[in-house]
């Protein structure tokens, strides 16, 4: 389809263990954000991309998170060390423009910390 | 560093009443302002965006929003609630110094009684 692809839609793992999650834009757009989003709470916002490079990484919560960007389309967050705080459903938008604040967003990836 | 606060984390509402759902924001330069929408099991869509042309937005689904700058506030309306509007409705607001990444609110839930 043309939407924001995210896989997988739904990841259980273990504590402790190391999982990615994988964001597949609209193509075309140029900048890719992150959000993560907990019961009851609006979408946090975690990193963004324009282009290849991390314009803005103040969101991530600690240095357990990366995200990468290498060709400037698809993008993939890795959490190290996974913790069950870190259960959430982690969204992914993409822009055409970094300035116009329209973000398209995937249906996201449920990530469940055992 | 710009924010919102969405007030009233449930709104109920009749069918065919008016739907107001409340978001006032705190930003030190301009901002964009923007109403998502999230229906069940899908991801976030766009309803209506502000970015400092006619304060009076009009946006999807018959929902129109009113940028009012001496209240700071960014209000959500429509005048007659139908039952497929039940959802969860984000405020959120960027600017320039936030690299344009949306903020959002902790959301609303509408729920729409027959």
């Amino acid at each position: 389809g043309a939407g924001v692809s995210q896989t997988p839609s739904n990841k259980v793992t273990e504590k402790g263990k190391y999982v990615e999650l994988r964001c597949d834009p609209i193509s075309g757009h140029t900048a890719l954000y992150w959000y993560r989003q907990s019961l009851g709470q609006g979408p946090e916002f975690l990193i963004y991309f324009q282009g290849t490079g991390a314009a803005d990484d103040s969101g991530l919560p600690n240095d357990r998170f990366f995200a990468v960007r290498p060709e400037g389309s698809v993008s993939t967050l890795k959490i190290q060390r996974t913790e069950r705080g870190d259960s959430a459903v982690y969204l992914c938008a993409s822009s055409p423009h970094v300035d116009t604040g329209e973000l398209f967003f995937g249906e996201g990836s449920r990530l469940t910390v055992l | 560093a710009q924010s919102v606060t969405q007030l009233g984390s449930h709104v109920s509402v009749s069918e065919g009443a008016l739907v107001l759902l409340r978001c006032n924001y705190s930003s030190s330069v301009p901002p964009y302002l923007f109403w998502y929408v999230q229906y069940p099991n899908q991801g976030l869509q766009l309803l209506l965006k502000y970015t400092s042309a006619a304060t009076l937005v009009k946006g999807i689904n018959g929902f129109e929003a009113e940028f009012k700058k001496s209240e700071t506030s960014f209000h959500l309306t429509k005048p007659s609630a139908h039952m497929s509007d039940a959802a969860e409705y984000f405020c959120a607001v960027s600017d320039r110094n936030s690299g344009y990444a949306l903020n959002f609110g902790k959301g609303t839930s509408l729920l729409v009684t027959p």
